[in-house]
């Protein structure tokens, strides 16, 4: 139980396109989900907390007119980086929990951005 | 603010001995800690968490300390194996517990 895809695994645009990234939990129903972005060696860093049906929070530095978070429903939220380039380029990961705090929360398998 | 450190060299040990990593925090006493394990173009995976009342958990070969004194866990895989080869993240809830903070991890490699 408790998992949490990622679509897609690996995507490659050209700069000044959207890419839209999927993040599900399969089986449960998640009331927060947080993307994160990670950087190779280093840690994941917070990108936004969203709750469904709500607007998402966004961590300090995170343009949220860039990376636009969408949580319509209980087992869905999309992240979608507007008009892309090459520095946002990254290995981009979801997580899910099923309650506010992050006590348990199940992190998708990532998704490989990378931006011509 | 609050830190997590981890040791970002690599950790190499031969197959069967154990493993300890650490993780070393300041500025902040978390009501509990979180260990996962990441392979290379995957996304973590939760493996234990301890909380601050609990000195010790175990789970099968993995035993992770918590010393609030210290501001120190230890992790430690025993009779290791090469499948235990993968980036070991700690990780600790902020005030508040609706955010987690995470260390950059510290990269095992059992060889056989």
């Amino acid at each position: 139980g408790a998992v949490v895809s990622q679509h897609p695994s690996r995507v490659i645009c050209k700069s000044g396109t959207s890419v839209k990234i999927e993040c599900r939990s399969l089986d449960f129903q998640a009331t927060t989900m947080f993307w994160y972005r990670q950087f190779p060696k280093k840690s994941l860093m917070l990108m936004a907390t969203s709750n469904e049906g709500s607007k998402a929070t966004y961590e300090q530095g995170v343009e949220k007119d860039k990376f636009l978070i969408n949580h319509a429903s209980l087992t869905l939220s999309t992240l979608t980086v507007t008009s892309a380039h090459p520095e946002d380029s990254s290995f981009y990961i979801c997580s899910a929990s099923p309650a506010p705090n992050t006590d348990t929360q199940y992190f998708g398998p990532g998704t490989r951005l990378t931006v011509l | 603010s609050q830190k997590i450190e981890q040791n970002s060299e690599a950790l190499n040990i031969q197959e069967g001995k154990t493993a300890t990593l650490t993780c070393n925090y300041t500025n902040y006493s978390p009501a509990y800690l979180q260990w996962y394990r990441q392979d290379p173009g995957r996304g973590p995976v939760f493996l234990l968490l301890i909380r601050e009342n609990e000195k010790e958990k175990r789970k099968e070969r993995l035993k992770v300390t918590f010393d609030t004194t210290l501001k120190q866990s230890l992790f430690h895989i025993t009779a290791s194996q090469p499948a235990d080869s993968a980036t070991y993240l700690c990780a600790f809830p902020n005030t508040g517990g609706f955010k987690t903070i995470f260390g950059a991890g510290t990269r095992l490699f059992v060889k056989a």
